[in-house]
């Protein structure tokens, strides 16, 4: 069964762009969750969709928006970029149960 | 809000020594504690997890303990290996109306031969 898969894997934007990152759940996966690792913050939650919904989000502002498609492939999207938003992006799909898989990550780096 | 606090940030054994990483979690309605175990450029991966009805897991080297009174929780390594050395990283996760994980800063182990 192929893994979560994460597109691109390296980004290079400027501030005050925008980006869309993508994510493809394991087969048969409905539920995904976005997180974002920095060396200095960890690794935080952004938000966790299940049948296109967003059940649960993090502590971050509202240039950071997701969404989940009919497929569960989901997209998180970054307006007005700045440069603390340079970092790993991290997505993570599981089923019903607990185990969350992670995908590869985007690296994003904003200049 | 929610926070997972997790020490030491770094720790270095020899091989074969054990490890143990502690953490301390704040939301009482967390559920479910996995443990990451991530190498330099690759995605965390699953090592371990526990759930709160359950005190103790082991598996191999590895064991969870889960203190749900005091809201904390520990990994344990025994017989540590070279390839043991990377960042693990303790979270906390509330499974209500959906699943919401929050993460320990993590804990850089190095293994030394």
């Amino acid at each position: 069964k192929a893994g979560v898969t994460q597109t691109p894997r390296y980004l290079i934007k400027t501030r005050g762009q925008q980006v869309t990152l993508s994510c493809s759940p394991i087969s048969g996966h409905r539920s995904v969750s976005w997180y974002q690792q920095t060396p200095g913050q960890g690794l935080q939650f952004l938000f966790e969709y299940f049948s296109e919904t967003q059940r649960n989000k993090g502590n971050f502002p509202g240039r950071f928006s997701g969404r989940q498609f009919s497929n569960s492939r989901s997209e998180m999207n970054v307006s007005t970029l700045e440069l603390g938003d340079s970092a790993l992006y991290l997505c993570a799909s599981y089923r019903d149960t607990d185990t969350q898989y992670f995908g590869p990550g985007t690296r994003l780096t904003v200049l | 809000g929610e926070n997972v606090e997790q020490h030491p940030s770094t720790l270095s054994v020899q091989e074969g020594d054990s490890a143990v990483i502690k953490c301390t979690y704040s939301d009482s309605a967390s559920n479910y504690f996995p443990w990451y175990k991530q190498e330099l450029g690759k995605r965390p991966q699953l090592i371990i997890d526990i759930r709160s009805n359950v005190g103790e897991k082991k598996d191999q080297r590895i064991a969870v303990t889960l203190n749900k009174t005091a809201k904390h929780f520990s990994l344990h390594i025994t017989e540590t290996q070279p390839e043991d050395s990377a960042v693990y990283f303790c979270a906390a996760s509330t499974i209500s109306g959906g699943f919401k994980t929050i993460f320990g800063a993590g804990t850089r182990l190095f293994v030394k031969a």
